[in-house]
C-alpha cells in the first residue's frame, strides 16, 4: 500500500524568504500523480502544485515549485518569495492512476508559518 | 468561481444518533469523495462515488457509513450510529474526470 509522510509538522519563514517542506512517498507503482494542497485557516483545500511521475521536469506554478526525485520518491515543495496569504497548513497527496479509484493519500500536514 | 459547499459547518450529537453530512458538489463533476481528518491526523479516504454507485470504499467505511446522491446535486455521507470515535473534520471532494479533485471546508463533527 503507498503511504505519505511529511515529517515537519511546523515550519516558519521570514516574509520574502524560501521556504522548502518535505515530502516522501512510498510505492511500488511507475506511474502515479502527485500533489500538493493548501488549507488556509477554516478555508478548504486548494491545489497549489501537481506533478505527474511521467514527466521529469519538475512542475512550476509562479513562486511555487516542486523538486521531484523519482529514484529517492521525494517530492518538496519549495515557496519562494514568501507571503503572508502563504500561512496555511500544506498537504502532500499521493494518486494513484490505477483506472477506477482515483482517490488520494495524504500525508500529515505541514503548518507554514510567515513572519512579518 | 464553482465550489464545493458543505453543510453544516459544525454538528454536534450524542453517541449512538444517526448524522448526516451534506455536500453540493460542484455541477458539471462526476467523481464524488468524502475524507475525514481526526485532530492532529492524516487526511484519511473514506469513499469514491461514481455513476450512482460506489466504486471504492476504505476499511473506514464500514456498515454504519453510507452515501447518497438523492437529487442530482447533494451528496450526502451517513453515519448510522455515531461513535465517539467519529469525531472528526469530514472533507467532501469532487473532480470532472480522474483529475483534480476540488474540495469543500468540511464538516466538523463532535461526538459526545
Amino acid at each position: 500500500a503507498q503511504t505519505v509522510t511529511q515529517s515537519q509538522p511546523e515550519m516558519s519563514v521570514q516574509e520574502a524568504e524560501t521556504v522548502t517542506l518535505s515530502c516522501t512517498y512510498d510505492t511500488s507503482e511507475s506511474d502515479y500523480y502527485l500533489f500538493w494542497y493548501k488549507q488556509p485557516p477554516s478555508r478548504q483545500m486548494i491545489l497549489v502544485i501537481r506533478q505527474e511521475a511521467y514527466k521529469q521536469q519538475n512542475a512550476t506554478e509562479n513562486r511555487f515549485s516542486v523538486n521531484f526525485q523519482k529514484a529517492a520518491k521525494s517530492f518538496s515543495l519549495k515557496i519562494s518569495d514568501s507571503q503572508l496569504g502563504d500561512a496555511a497548513m500544506y498537504f502532500c497527496a499521493y494518486r494513484s492512476p490505477t483506472s477506477g479509484t482515483y482517490k488520494y493519500i495524504f500525508g500529515t500536514g505541514t503548518r507554514l508559518k510567515v513572519l512579518a | 468561481e464553482p465550489e464545493v459547499t458543505q453543510t453544516p459547518s459544525h454538528q454536534v450529537t450524542q453517541m449512538g444518533q444517526e448524522v448526516i453530512l451534506r455536500c453540493v458538489p460542484i455541477s458539471n463533476h462526476l467523481y464524488f469523495y468524502w475524507y475525514r481528518q481526526i485532530l492532529g491526523q492524516k487526511v484519511e479516504f473514506l469513499v469514491s462515488f461514481y455513476n450512482n454507485e460506489i466504486s471504492e470504499k476504505s476499511e473506514i467505511f464500514d456498515d454504519q457509513f453510507s452515501v447518497e446522491r438523492p437529487d442530482g446535486s447533494n451528496f450526502t455521507l451517513k453515519i448510522r450510529s455515531t461513535k465517539l470515535e467519529d469525531s472528526a473534520m469530514y472533507f467532501c471532494a469532487s473532480s470532472e474526470f480522474e483529475d483534480e479533485q476540488f474540495f469543500g471546508p468540511g464538516t466538523r463533527l463532535t461526538v459526545l
